[in-house]
């Protein structure tokens, strides 16, 4: 599985857009990216997942580079409630189910 | 629609003791796997279960062992408890031919004295 790399922290104002960047220079050809959501004392919440370019859903977007080495999951306007950390993960897309989670960022929306 | 639920949501226990969490994964899942969260870690996979049958297993000794049953809901084993198993233990479901979603409950929190 690839490795992959994400600050651990960030912090933020309501309001503003977040951009949480994660680096995976080992990726493989039939790797997916998925993002996911924890607050704390709760399960994972699944985010968006993307192969290439840029997918968009009702709750963020997800920049994918052309040599997919990286990507940014961008959250628009971030409220209080998104306080929580977010984790990047990549794996083939059949490999789902025991995907690596890291240690994932810790952002932090502030008043 | 129900999503995954575990039970107990709380419990502790003592060294050397033994402790079973159980788990109903989303209405229509097949397919459930286990992961142990350490606090200000991320989610650490234990195994995975299918049609009964464990068919992944991540780092963790034999004392981890688990169960599916016909109706996919799934139990999780520990046995000869380590002070270093305190953590929240989570279940997470899926359909066999996923999307790459996994679909977790709340977990069950266990603290081992």
């Amino acid at each position: 599985l690839a490795k992959t790399t994400q600050p651990i922290s960030m912090d933020s104002y309501e309001g503003q857009e977040v951009n949480i960047t994660c680096s995976h220079n080992n990726i493989a050809t039939n790797d997916y990216i998925t993002w996911y959501q924890q607050f704390p004392s709760q399960g994972p919440r699944f985010i968006i997942q993307g192969y290439k370019t840029k997918v968009t859903n009702e709750v963020a977007s997800l920049f994918i580079p052309a040599d997919r080495k990286s990507s940014t999951l961008s959250l628009p306007r971030v409220s209080l409630s998104d306080t929580a950390v977010y984790y990047c993960l990549v794996g083939p897309y059949n490999y789902g189910q025991n995907f690596v989670f890291g240690p994932g960022t810790r952002l932090s929306v502030l008043p | 629609d129900a999503g995954v639920t575990q039970s107990p949501t709380h419990l502790i226990k003592t060294r050397g003791q033994q402790v079973t969490l159980r788990c109903s994964p989303k209405s229509g899942h097949d397919t459930v796997s286990w992961y142990q969260q350490a606090l200000g870690q991320g989610p650490q996979f234990i195994f995975q279960y299918y049609e009964e049958e464990e068919r992944q297993r991540g780092n963790f000794p034999d004392r981890f062992s688990g169960h599916q049953f016909p109706n996919y809901s799934s139990e999780l084993n520990v046995n000869a408890l380590l002070l270093g198993d305190s953590a929240l233990y989570l279940c997470a479901s899926s359909l066999a031919d996923h999307t790459g979603e996994l679909f977790f409950g709340e977990g069950s929190r266990l603290t081992v004295l």
